[in-house]
């Protein structure tokens, strides 16, 4: 069965700090697709980032960065030098290809918090 | 750039009312999903629709129904309302070819009393 494990439900770190967020996926399909989003405390969610399961390829876009691993069905997320705007529930998300649709499935999220 | 608009942005209602929550998906987005987060939870996809025609179906409730119109907007109806129909309802638009993400609108609160 296809599950999403965010086992990390609420980290604390003072503003400057570097932050690694853990997601950990479970399914039967070689074809897939991860997703982080972001949801500040204004409740709207936003697109951080999708990765296909082809590309094990780390991204680094500014002060945020992933780590993909098949071999540990890992998915994390990193925030360098973090701020107190990167404060937020951070959900991560798998979507199979086999569905023709986004049914995706959601970790519970990861609230973050941010000290300044 | 155009994002998805949902209205309206916060609703309260009472038990037993209906509610009708609208979304405008970015434009020329074939597909819309509608999502249903409760307090201290993950998004809970509910319904989609691709060009007009419902495509899948989620947890949604046989208390709500959904539309999606000829201008691509949709529509979310809610009969019956309880409290536990209390959460903020998402709308996210994609277009389906190339796996394009999900953009989501920012969502109407519902607070049913």
């Amino acid at each position: 069965a296809q599950k999403v494990t965010q086992a990390q439900t609420e980290i604390s770190v003072v503003e400057k700090e570097d932050v690694t967020l853990d997601c950990v996926y479970e399914t039967r399909d070689t074809t897939y697709y991860l997703f982080w989003y972001k949801q500040p405390p204004s409740g709207e969610l936003v697109f951080l980032i999708r990765r296909n399961s082809f590309d094990e390829q780390n991204e680094i876009s500014g002060r945020y960065s992933w780590n993909f691993q098949k071999s540990t069905s890992s998915f994390n997320f990193t925030i360098t030098a973090s701020q107190v705007v990167d404060s937020a529930v951070y959900f991560c998300a798998l979507s199979e290809a086999r569905y023709s649709n986004y049914q995706l499935i959601w970790g519970a999220g990861t609230k973050l918090i941010i000290k300044p | 750039a155009a994002g998805v608009i949902q209205s309206p942005r916060h609703l309260i209602k009472e038990k037993r009312e209906t509610a009708t929550l609208k979304c405008y998906p970015i434009p020329r987005h074939d597909t819309v999903y509608w999502y249903q987060q409760g307090p201290g939870q993950d998004p809970q996809f509910l319904i989609s629709f691709y060009e007009k025609m419902q495509s899948d179906k989620g947890s949604i409730p046989d208390r709500f129904s959904a539309q999606q119109f000829s201008d691509y907007h949709s529509e979310l109806n809610m009969s019956s309302l309880e409290l536990g129909d209390s959460a903020l309802y998402f709308c996210a638009s994609t277009l389906r070819s190339g796996w394009s993400p999900l953009h989501f609108g920012n969502g109407t609160r519902l607070t049913v009393t």
